[in-house]
């Protein structure tokens, strides 16, 4: 079975400081693993993905993730925060050959002028 | 490229009674997903659909939920009668085989 924990519910952070968002999986087999933006009443949007190519992952907005397989980790990191990047963020994995995508309980990111 | 289309975007509604969502989603993808949004929580699935077929509705509600999705396109979703535990966002996703789900902006409903 797969799952995916994401450690602190919320995370405040200067603007213009990094921005670091954990993410830890579980899988018996080797994951695709995601990480997706929800705005204020909005559907989520993809951030980037990882399907086993290169370890670190570049995605929109500047974020990137580095999978990391002796940690089961799959941090998301932005070296500058900015106002806009306030939202929920969620981790999620699917474990390959099969299409069920589980979600982690999200992170809140506040970003403070 | 249209993206995945809910509606209505809001619904208010008694206890007790009925109430659908439907879902158009991306043109071309044959998976689609209903997943539920409980406030401050992450997307838990429902139900996933492979063209028409439901391949995963072990976390449907099957006493008062139900969905279809007809010709393996659009697809409804819907509660009867509902509770005020209901009161959730309900979000549809589409996604090609490479994995990454394309959402919609949801419907959020409130029971009264």
């Amino acid at each position: 079975a797969q799952s995916v924990t994401q450690l602190g519910s919320h995370v405040s952070v200067s603007e213009g400081a990094l921005v670091l968002l954990r993410c830890n999986y579980s899988s018996s087999v080797p994951p695709y693993l995601f990480w997706y933006v929800q705005y204020p009443n909005q559907g989520l949007q993809l951030l980037l993905k990882y399907t086993s190519a290169a370890t670190l992952v570049k995605g929109i907005n500047g974020f990137e993730a580095e999978f990391k397989k002796s940690e089961t980790s799959f941090h998301l990191t932005k070296p500058s925060a900015h106002m806009s990047d306030a939202a929920e963020y969620f981790c999620a994995v699917r474990e390959g050959g099969y299409q069920k995508v589980t979600f982690g309980t999200g992170t809140k990111l506040q970003v403070i002028p | 490229e249209a993206g995945v289309v809910q509606s209505p975007r809001y619904k208010i509604i008694e206890k007790k009674q009925p109430v659908a969502f439907w879902c158009n989603p991306i043109s071309g993808h044959n998976t689609l997903y209903w997943y539920l949004q409980n406030l401050g929580q992450g997307p838990e699935l429902l139900i996933r659909y492979e063209n028409e077929e439901a391949v995963d509705d072990s976390q449907l509600p099957k006493d008062r939920f139900s969905a279809e999705r007809l010709k393996g396109v659009d697809s409804t979703l819907k509660i009867q009668p509902a509770e005020l535990g209901d009161s959730a966002v309900y979000l549809c996703a589409s996604g090609p085989d490479t994995g990454e789900l394309f959402f919609g902006e949801g419907s959020r409903l409130t029971v009264l």
